[in-house]
């Protein structure tokens, strides 16, 4: 079956680094993708990776290991603004499996 | 504009209705995907259109809902005889072309509530 798990929820601190965890079991696998959903609003592309290591955008970073089956999203310098749900999504042959999202609250 | 449209953008009904959603993807993008986001959960896939391809349907949850695609743009998503449990944010997405690298491109979404 399908499977991708994050954490629900996470808390952290502005100026903070936090990172959050995705682990996936999918019949098929053609690269996996982070989008940042604001409440009410529409999910936007982060990163995306489709081989092993780390692939570095700004203050966001986004790891892969295609053999543990594991990714991480890594936001540095944490801001105000970076409140919101983050989705991990794998993409099996031509669609996107999503994780059911992990809600990050950022306080002063 | 340039980005994917959707309307309406929220829509109240009553249980037994039938409604209509509508995904206006960008210009050029050859597919276009169907998705619903309940309340604090993640994104469901519901169908997906390639091309000229016969659609992935994989996704709907029940024969109660149907959509389709005109002249490989417009896309309308059916649900017919609303149930209370169909209230939820429905997303189109399109994207350029299928390949190893391209990403999903989201409309605003419709609301849903079924009363």
């Amino acid at each position: 079956g399908q499977n991708i798990d994050q954490p629900t929820e996470m808390t952290a601190t502005e100026g903070a680094i936090v990172q959050i965890n995705c682990t996936y079991q999918t019949s098929g696998f053609n690269g996996l993708f982070w989008y940042q959903q604001h409440a009410g609003e529409a999910p936007t592309f982060l990163s995306y990776n489709v081989l092993d290591g780390l692939e570095e955008k700004g203050r966001f970073s986004s790891f892969l290991s295609r053999s543990k089956g594991y990714s991480y999203l890594l936001l540095k310098e944490l801001q105000m603004k970076d409140s919101a749900s983050y989705l991990c999504a794998v993409k099996d042959t031509d669609k996107l499996i999503f994780g059911t999202g992990t809600r990050l609250q950022v306080f002063p | 504009g340039a980005g994917v449209s959707q309307s309406p953008s929220n829509k109240v009904t009553e249980k037994g209705k039938d409604v209509e959603l509508r995904c206006d993807p960008i210009s050029g993008h050859t597919a276009l995907y169907w998705y619903r986001q309940s309340l604090g959960q993640g994104l469901e896939f519901l169908i997906y259109f390639q091309g000229n391809s016969a659609p992935d349907k994989s996704g709907l949850p029940s024969d109660r809902f149907s959509a389709e695609r005109t002249g490989g743009s417009v896309s309308t998503l059916t649900i017919q005889r609303t149930q209370q449990e169909d209230s939820a944010v429905y997303l189109c997405a399109s994207m350029w072309q299928v390949g190893v690298w391209d990403t999903q491109y989201f409309g605003p979404g419709t609301r849903l509530t079924v009363l």
